[in-house]
């Protein structure tokens, strides 16, 4: 089993540019959420999907985020255009089902915005 | 991952000592709690759950314990472990999946 998958793990951009994190679930699993973790605000949803249909997006910051999961083996984290204060840490995590709190999280996609 | 560093609350125990990290949590109508654990780098690991209808869980090494009356949550780790260093989250939910994720707590455990 190789887990959640994230890439890229580290990311360094300049403001103003777009940003694009990916994510692979654990095969199966039917369930994807994105998390962002600051020192200021520790760990944050920023939305989740069930069957691919975005469920809750009521975490995401503003109108520069969107994500995206074309199918059930990868969704996307897009920022467009980013600023500094996006730096941070972005986590993918997936489960099966819904009546669980047991979210297998990837190793996170570091992204630091000058 | 990035954990809250020289924010974050500090235990420190000695290698074999019991470990009891504490939570409150502020949300009357969660009725699912759940401890996670994050190394260095890594993403959090869930350890252990417990529902509302419960006031005590064990697993292996590891017992949560909830009291409602309070809103306090707490995860004791049995013989603490060099291995179980990491920084603790207690997370709470109304409703399964959607969790929100308390501050965190640094263990150190010292040889």
């Amino acid at each position: 089993d190789a887990g959640v998958i994230q890439s890229p793990r580290h990311e360094v951009t300049e403001m103003g540019q777009e940003v694009t994190l990916r994510c692979k679930p654990i095969s199966g699993h039917n369930s994807l959420f994105w998390y962002r973790q600051t020192m200021m605000r520790g760990l944050e949803l920023l939305i989740y999907f069930n069957n691919n249909v975005p469920i809750d997006d009521s975490g995401m910051p503003e109108d520069r985020f969107s994500a995206k999961m074309p199918n059930a083996s990868f969704s996307t984290l897009k920022i467009q255009p980013s600023e500094p204060r996006d730096s941070a840490v972005y986590f993918c995590a997936s489960i099966v089902g819904t009546n669980t709190g047991e979210l297998f999280f990837g190793e996170g996609s570091r992204l630091t915005v000058l | 991952g990035e954990n809250v560093g020289l924010h974050l609350p500090t235990l420190s125990v000695q290698e074999g000592d019991n470990s009891i990290i504490n939570c409150a949590y502020s949300n009357s109508a969660s009725d699912y709690f759940i401890w996670y654990k994050q190394e260095s780098g890594k993403g959090p690991q869930f350890i252990i759950d417990i529902r509302s209808n419960m006031d005590k869980r064990q697993g292996q090494r590891v017992t949560v314990l909830l009291n409602k009356t309070v809103k306090h949550l707490s995860l004791q780790i049995a013989a603490t472990q060099p291995g179980d260093s990491a920084v603790y989250f207690c997370a709470e939910s109304p409703r399964y999946s959607k969790l929100t994720f308390g501050t965190g707590t640094r263990l150190q455990v010292t040889l």
